[in-house]
């Protein structure tokens, strides 16, 4: 069964450097979406990402995250200048896009990165 | 703001036993509803997306149903099985926003 991938699984990182998180979406879907959940707290949506653009963000995600699609597979969240407080599990996740996208078709999770800033 | 609450935060139960869950939303410009079920180490997976006013979903041992009048769906489970210990989230789509979870429920059951 198709399935959300990504890598690395834990990412280790000095306050104020730069991450990548990577993901490998379904191979069909046309939507996709970065989440995170800080430990103890509630999955939080960060950014949705269709036609190769941006088409909702949260206030979470601010001038310091990016989202890139570099080729037909891989979907990428950059954090510039990591903080302390983005410590947390980043999730992505895809959809079909049949039902129009958003919140009304199923999405698909990966297992998460887990993001440790130190 | 927009809030998800769900209830309890924790159970245990024995195998065998039935259960269910709540998920609390707001009843105004809904649009859908997803249930989730989430193992330690591994991805959310989607139970359900539910979209109608007394919408019923089956999936197994698992359901649901979904009140958008009064702003709650239920998740029952049937004769509990160790394989069934989770974290149940749900999940809220209001028309123009993005997905917003509750924090879950936490399932143990014992064998």
């Amino acid at each position: 069964e198709p399935e959300v991938t990504q890598t690395p699984s834990h990412q280790v990182t000095q306050m104020g450097q730069e991450v990548i998180l990577r993901c490998v979406p379904i191979s069909n879907h046309l939507y996709f979406y970065w989440y995170r959940q800080i430990l103890g707290q509630k999955v939080e949506f960060l950014v949705s990402f269709y036609n190769n653009e941006i088409s909702e963000k949260s206030e979470i995600f601010d001038d310091q995250f990016s989202v890139e699609r570099p080729d037909g597979s891989n979907f990428t969240l950059k954090i510039r200048s990591t903080k302390l407080e983005d410590s947390a599990m980043y999730f992505c996740a895809s959809s079909e896009g049949t039902s129009g996208g958003g919140g009304v078709d199923t999405q698909y999770f990966g297992p998460g990165t887990r993001l440790t800033v130190l | 703001i927009l809030n998800v609450e769900q209830s309890p935060q924790s159970l245990h139960v024995q195998e065998g036993d039935s259960t269910n869950f709540t998920c609390s939303f707001p009843s105004s410009n809904f649009y859908a509803l997803h249930w989730y079920r989430w193992e330690t180490a591994k991805s959310p997976e989607a139970l359900f997306v539910m979209t109608l006013n007394g919408d019923e979903k089956k999936k197994g041992r698992i359901s649901a149903t979904l009140n958008t009048k009064e702003g709650y769906s239920y998740l029952y489970i049937k004769g509990s099985q160790p394989e069934d210990s989770a974290t149940y989230l749900c999940a809220f789509f209001q028309a123009g926003t993005a997905l917003i979870f509750g924090k879950g429920t936490t399932l143990s059951v014992s064998s």
